[in-house]
């Protein structure tokens, strides 16, 4: 079946400028991750969504960025005011809901390269 | 709180060559998880095996070898007869198993093997 999927692939803008990532889960996983990856930071937990329960934003770095997820399935995580600092790969992640204190393996999409200049 | 530890930054071979990636860990939490993703450089992150804290039992897939020890905190991989293929970023990673914090990944480092041919 369909994987994660994440658009834009790249994104370049200005500093200052309002962007907005969109991650589409796979079909059935309730459990959605975001990651950013930089080349300080390595990889670093962001926010987690699991089904209607109040999302987990513990590793937003600012009130800069922020995410929601619509209708259970997509996800758009939003940055305001981009600063260069912002510039990463941003990855999403997607699983079966965790239950039983069972951990279920998350599946990565591609990612998003955003660059703010 | 949680940390990986991958110590090798970057790992050359020669094709062939048999090569193990190390993986430290530090939890307090009885039950987790451990993982190992492969980062190719299309940069998708591609899982490859997960283990439990209650498994220590060594698994191969072919070509792939894990070797999990509790008693060093360590989950090991090692690469049988190298190929250019297997050129990519490796991460080890932990979640543990608290409805509070989902099964959010704490990532090491990162692994950049090089097989040259």
């Amino acid at each position: 079946g369909a994987g994660v999927s994440q658009s834009p692939s790249n994104k370049v803008t200005e500093k200052g400028k309002d962007v907005e990532l969109r991650c589409d889960p796979i079909s059935g996983h309730t459990a959605l991750y975001w990651y950013r990856q930089s080349l300080g930071q390595g990889l670093e937990f962001l926010i987690y969504f699991q089904g209607n329960s109040a999302p987990d934003k513990s590793g937003l770095p600012s009130d800069r960025f922020s995410a929601e997820r619509t209708g259970g399935s997509v996800s758009t995580l939003t940055i305001q005011r981009t600063q260069q600092e912002d510039s990463a790969v941003y990855l999403c992640a997607s699983s079966l809901v965790w239950g039983g204190g069972a951990v279920k393996t998350q599946y990565f999409g591609p990612g998003t390269r955003l660059l703010v200049l | 709180a949680q940390k990986v530890t991958q110590a090798q930054t970057e790992i050359s071979v020669v094709e062939k060559e048999d090569v193990t990636l190390d993986c430290v860990y530090e939890t307090r939490d009885t039950t987790y998880y451990l993982f190992w993703y492969k980062q190719p450089p299309s940069g998708e992150l591609v899982f490859l095996i997960r283990r439990n804290s209650f498994d220590e039992q060594n698994e191969i897939s072919g070509r792939y070898s894990w070797n999990f020890q509790k008693s060093t905190s360590s989950f090991n991989f090692t690469i049988t007869a190298s190929q250019v293929v297997d050129s990519a970023v490796y991460f080890c990673a932990l979640s543990s198993s608290k409805e509070t914090s989902g099964s959010r990944l704490t990532f090491g480092e990162g692994t950049q093997l090089t097989v040259n041919p």
